[in-house]
């Protein structure tokens, strides 16, 4: 089975300034995809940003972005000007393309935003 | 578009009784998932549904656990008898068929086991 590594616990960051959450994974497939999740405190979890492995390039979504690095099995996220709503669990989740499209989680990085 | 539908909400039981959770998927929706969250840990999958079909239950303590999807729509999970280490938040997702396409998630049922 896939594994899915998020090795910060927990981050802080000051509002307004960026912070970059880490991720790695290791697969043998060459067909999947990969999402942060956001979890709020005792609220729903939500899509945050997806990626495509054969797409090259990072995706972006407002203030979220990502950094592919395929070779290197990892997927890190960065989220610029923080606002204190950021504050959440994250989670990054890898689906396999080819094999039951079973989703794999990471354990999660506690993100606090400073005022 | 209505999301994912989940109850009850929250749930206290005592250890050896029985409790059941249901979740209604996003319409046309074929995957459904039932993950179980313990505080402080990421989602760990319990069962996945494709249709009406069984993709992956390989994690569901199946002395205790089962789980149904009845006409490839509402699912039930059911615990009998419950024991204290399955407090949790027990979270339902669903999912279009493709890989592309991402999970939403439901609010969740938190389970209390005393």
């Amino acid at each position: 089975a896939q594994t899915v590594t998020q090795s910060q616990p927990e981050m802080s960051v000051q509002e307004a300034e960026t912070v970059t959450l880490s991720c790695t994974y290791d697969t043998s497939e060459s067909d999947y995809y990969l999402f942060w999740y956001k979890q709020p405190p005792s609220r729903q979890m939500i899509l945050v940003i997806r990626q495509e492995a054969y797409k090259q390039q990072n995706a972006t979504e407002n203030r979220f972005s990502v950094n592919f690095q395929k070779a290197a099995k990892s997927f890190s996220l960065k989220i610029s000007d923080s606002q204190l709503g950021d504050a959440a669990m994250y989670f990054c989740a890898y689906r396999s393309g080819d094999t039951g499209n079973q989703f794999y989680f990471g354990t999660g990085t506690s993100l606090t935003v400073i005022p | 578009e209505a999301g994912v539908a989940q109850s009850p909400r929250y749930k206290i039981i005592e250890k050896r009784q029985s409790v059941a959770f249901w979740c209604n998927p996003i319409s046309g929706h074929a995957t459904l998932y039932w993950y179980q969250q313990i505080l402080g840990q990421g989602p760990k999958l319990l069962i996945q549904f494709q249709n009406n079909g069984v993709v992956d239950d390989s994690q569901l303590p199946k002395d205790r656990f089962s789980a149904e999807r009845l006409k490839g729509v509402d699912s039930t999970l059911k615990i009998q008898p419950a024991k204290l280490e399955d407090s949790a938040v027990y979270l339902c997702a669903s999912s279009l068929l493709g890989g592309t396409y991402e999970q939403y998630f439901g609010p969740g049922t938190r389970l209390t086991v005393t």
